[in-house]
């Protein structure tokens, strides 16, 4: 599975738009961008995944540039319990049975 | 309600004792994982299991015991072997075992002391 870099930490103003960053340059064709949130002392909670195009839920929006090396999570309208780790693991189908996450992106939301 | 449940939320027990960890799921899931958890670090897989009677190690398997006698279970032991046990514990589960997304239970924080 690619390798995924995110920052360590990011601060957002609650009811703005906060965008999580992810590269994966290393990207294989066959490989989609999965998004998990874990909040401190809970178990991960699935967000949103994509292959090539854009992803939106009601969660969330998955935004994947062209050359699927990077990606973006936006959370429209940031809440004080959006605060929590988001990680960013990219993986292939059929070839194995576990997510590979890594140390994430601390989100805090400020009020 | 479907989900995942594990319990309890906290455990301690003493050195050198063998601990069974709880992870039950009504969602009807083929598959379920075993994860550790270390402060301020990611997540590392122990085993998972795609069908019931069977299992697979993960990364980190050595000192650690699990059975899938059932669909719905799927225990896991921490035996006196493991060097480090003290972590937090995640149990998760998908539909199949190859790409879909897995959904976690809320975690067991076991203390050794």
């Amino acid at each position: 599975d690619a390798k995924t870099t995110q920052p360590t930490s990011m601060d957002c103003a609650e009811g703005r738009a906060a965008n999580l960053p992810c590269n994966h340059s290393t990207i294989s064709g066959n490989e989609y961008v999965y998004w998990y949130r874990q909040i401190h002392s809970q178990g991960p909670q699935y967000i949103i995944h994509g292959l090539k195009n854009n992803e939106t839920n009601e969660m969330a929006s998955l935004i994947i540039t062209e050359d699927r090396k990077s990606s973006t999570l936006i959370l429209p309208h940031a809440t004080l319990r959006d605060t929590a780790v988001y990680y960013c693991i990219v993986r292939a189908p059929n070839t194995g049975n576990q997510f590979y996450f890594g140390t994430g992106t601390s989100l805090t939301v400020i009020p | 309600d479907g989900g995942i449940t594990q319990s309890p939320k906290y455990l301690f027990r003493k050195e050198g004792q063998n601990v069974t960890l709880s992870c039950e799921q009504n969602l009807n899931h083929d598959a379920m994982y075993w994860y550790r958890q270390d402060p301020g670090q990611g997540l590392r897989l122990i085993y998972y299991s795609q069908i019931v009677n069977d299992f697979q190690k993960g990364d980190i398997a050595e000192g650690y015991s699990v059975s899938r006698e059932k669909k719905e279970s799927f225990p896991l032991t921490v035996t006196s072997a493991q060097k480090n046990p003290t972590a937090f514990y995640l149990c998760a589960s998908s539909i199949g075992g190859n790409g879909n997304e897995q959904f976690f239970g809320p975690g067991t924080r076991l203390t050794v002391l």
